[in-house]
């Protein structure tokens, strides 16, 4: 299984808005309602931030959001803050049981 | 307040074994499905196992399959990940995740443990 394709590297200034894409394919991305997108701070687990394409956990902000169209999923911050700069992952259910991530995307806040 | 930590970590030889632990608190731990999720230094995540909550489904990454087995010991709050005939390609930070019920996030993930795999 391909990990899906994210760009490497993201950024904005404070206030902005920003959008991290996350493609895959017919059979992972396109085929289900199950992406879910990860923050990573440098040293630090994994916080999850989106699940189920648009779904927010409690206690994430509603400056983050996600969307699917086709293969392709997003995950838009607006109003950035210095804090949201970390690595974001996407992850995507890819049938027979399986889980793929997508290589990640660092986003700097400038 | 939930709480899962990773320990058995370390240093171990191509072709060696480890035994990774989660310990689980603050939650019901039977009531829900566990993963592992590795991360290679300087690399993406990459989901390894699942486990449901009774441990009725199992399931592996093709990177993974018949050299590691996941398990679990509700009585104990436990999550283990048994990994064998390791290869360079096995070294990363293993963390464990719970999964968010009906859904498709891992809503808590441990700190992580770190293996090693060199000669």
């Amino acid at each position: 299984q391909s990990a899906l394709t994210q760009p490497r590297s993201v950024s904005g200034s404070p206030g902005q808005s920003v959008t991290i894409s996350c493609t895959g394919t017919s059979s992972d991305v396109g085929g289900y309602n199950y992406v879910s997108w990860y923050q990573q701070h440098p040293g630090k687990a994994p916080k999850l931030m989106i699940y189920d394409v648009s779904k927010r956990p409690s206690g994430v902000p509603d400056r983050f959001s996600g969307s699917k169209s086709g293969n392709t999923a997003s995950l838009t911050i607006s109003g950035l803050q210095a804090e949201d700069e970390a690595d974001y992952y996407c992850c995507s259910y890819a049938g027979s049981y399986s889980w793929v991530f997508g290589g990640g995307t660092k986003l700097t806040v400038l | 307040e939930v709480q899962l930590v990773e320990s058995g970590g370390g240093l171990v030889k191509p072709g060696g074994s480890l035994r990774l632990s989660c310990a689980a608190s603050g939650f019901t731990f039977s009531s829900y499905s566990m993963n592992w999720v590795r991360q290679a230094p300087g690399k993406g995540l990459e989901w390894v196992s699942s486990i449901s909550s009774s441990s009725s489904y199992i399931y592996y990454a093709d990177s993974v399959k018949g050299r590691f087995t996941i398990s679990r010991d509700n009585a104990k709050n436990s999550l283990y990940l048994q990994m064998n005939s390791l290869r360079a390609e096995d070294t990363a930070v293993y963390y464990c995740a719970r999964t968010l019920p009906y859904s498709s996030g891992l809503d808590y993930w441990g700190q992580g443990t770190l293996v090693t795999v060199s000669s």
